[in-house]
């Protein structure tokens, strides 16, 4: 189908290495939004793109954690070197219009990344 | 700030039984109201959806209504199946960012 994917769908990594996570959203989709799903949690906004500009990280956990989206369709959600506590689910959505103050569109979710930091 | 507050599970329940999960929010202004689920496997759905005041939302014999006088959105449904174990999250929407809040989640497992 033409939903939102990510990959890897799994990713171990040690304590200390960086890891990249990729989202391709839906074709067109304006709008791109990283969460973060703790095991047996709900998921936590970390940042939203509007096309390739960042406008709000403000749910980054630390400076470690970067995302970007240059061209405005495919991001990448890096973190740097790892910490156990950054293991969770990676959920990344994405809507086809910008979001105004009076509408909603709804968020497509892809299926996660699932991150260990062993 | 926002938050939503969900009951905790598990919740287990004969087929056919009736299902509620309860669903609170604290939010300034009007925000949309959203139940989500995630089956075993698979990732984030939208189930339903109310953006104002006394809306009900319904989809797959699913209800919920908006009561902002007790600021609720519980989730029923009149007879569930087997097929309905899932973990369920409610979730509001604030206009600026579009980003949603998230509550904790509530698993079902629905037994024949």
């Amino acid at each position: 189908g033409a939903g939102v994917s990510q990959s890897p769908r799994y990713k171990v990594a040690k304590r200390g290495q960086d890891v990249a996570l990729r989202c391709d959203p839906i074709s067109g989709h304006v709008s791109l939004f990283w969460y973060q799903q703790a095991l047996g949690q709900g998921p936590e906004f970390l940042t939203y793109f509007q096309n390739e500009a960042q406008l709000d990280k403000s749910g980054l956990p630390s400076d470690r954690f970067f995302a970007e989206r240059p061209e405005g369709s495919v991001s990448t959600l890096k973190i740097q070197r790892t910490q156990q506590e950054d293991s969770a689910v990676y959920l990344c959505a994405s809507i086809g219009l910008a979001g105004t103050s009076r509408s909603y569109n709804e968020q497509f979710f892809g299926p996660g990344t699932r991150l260990t930091v062993l | 700030g926002n938050s939503v507050t969900q009951m905790e599970g598990p919740v287990t329940l004969s087929e056919e039984a009736f299902l509620t999960i309860n669903c609170t929010y604290t939010a300034t202004g009007y925000p949309s109201l959203f139940w989500y689920v995630q089956y075993p496997g698979e990732g984030l759905q939208l189930l339903l959806k109310a953006t104002k005041a006394d809306d009900k939302g319904s989809n797959k014999g699913f209800e919920a209504t908006y009561r902002k006088e007790t600021t609720s959105f519980h989730l029923e449904k009149g007879s569930v199946q087997v097929s309905d174990s899932a973990v369920y999250f409610c979730a509001l929407l604030k206009a600026a960012g579009n980003k949603l809040t998230f509550g904790g989640g509530t698993r079902v497992l629905v037994k024949p």
